[in-house]
């Protein structure tokens, strides 16, 4: 496996269920991060872990859990969605260097989430 | 203000021929590097191509080059002989070296190469 591995690639669940987004990256890099797509919406940032810590949560509704537990995975744990929760969330990886700005993100290829 | 501004939601273009994909960006910090994203329908977001704003000269990278004029705040994306495998949306991001992890990414603009 290369890059960064994300499971499932599509999800339905009702507003009452619990499941998780699986992210995996082979890359050896220090950071790692949720991203939220909407349609016609710029992708919205959720949660940065630098070296496992999480170092950036925007403001993202409590029914949305992070976990890191080592620097090569990550998990979104969801509980309770609405429908408004539907949208493709897609994993990112990155190399953390002091003050540079050319620390390209890679991504996987993303979680289809359906919340009926 | 949005930090990142793709103007264009869709645009199309002749296969083999060349197109400019538009980005304009707001930010006060000196040191800032622009990005520029290509998603297919599979969802994966592939890195294309990175410009440093201290960088003199503009990027290239394969038939990517990006069209960097640091006192307009434009970072436009040009695709030479464009193919069938180009169409997609393309993300023009930022991030700043002052706001840590934070990336700025743009509504995307559609790209369908025609044949």
């Amino acid at each position: 496996e290369t890059g960064v591995t994300q499971t499932p690639r599509h999800l339905v669940m009702g507003m009452t269920n619990k499941k998780s987004l699986k992210c995996e990256q082979h890359l050896g890099h220090n950071a790692m991060y949720w991203y939220k797509q909407s349609a016609k919406k710029p992708l919205e940032l959720m949660f940065v872990y630098s070296l496992e810590e999480r170092v950036e949560n925007n403001s993202v509704p409590s029914r949305f859990s992070p976990e890191c537990p080592n620097s090569s995975h990550l998990f979104l744990h969801l509980h309770t969605l609405q429908p408004e929760d539907s949208a493709l969330y897609l994993c990112a990886s990155s190399q953390e260097k002091q003050s540079s700005g050319a620390n390209v993100l890679t991504f996987g290829a993303g979680s289809r989430l359906t919340v009926l | 203000a949005q930090k990142i501004t793709q103007t264009q939601p869709g645009m199309f273009v002749q296969e083999k021929e060349a197109v400019t994909l538009d980005c304009t960006y707001d930010t006060s910090d000196p040191s800032y590097g622009l990005f520029w994203y290509k998603q297919p329908s599979s969802g994966e977001m592939i890195f294309l191509i990175y410009q440093g704003s201290y960088d003199q000269q503009n990027a290239t990278e394969g038939r990517y080059s990006l069209n960097f004029q640091k006192a307009r705040k434009s970072a436009n994306l040009v695709i030479s002989a464009s193919q069938l495998g180009d169409s997609a949306m393309y993300f023009c991001a930022m991030r700043e070296s002052g706001t840590g992890n934070q990336f700025y990414f743009g509504t995307g603009t559609s790209l369908t190469v025609i044949p």
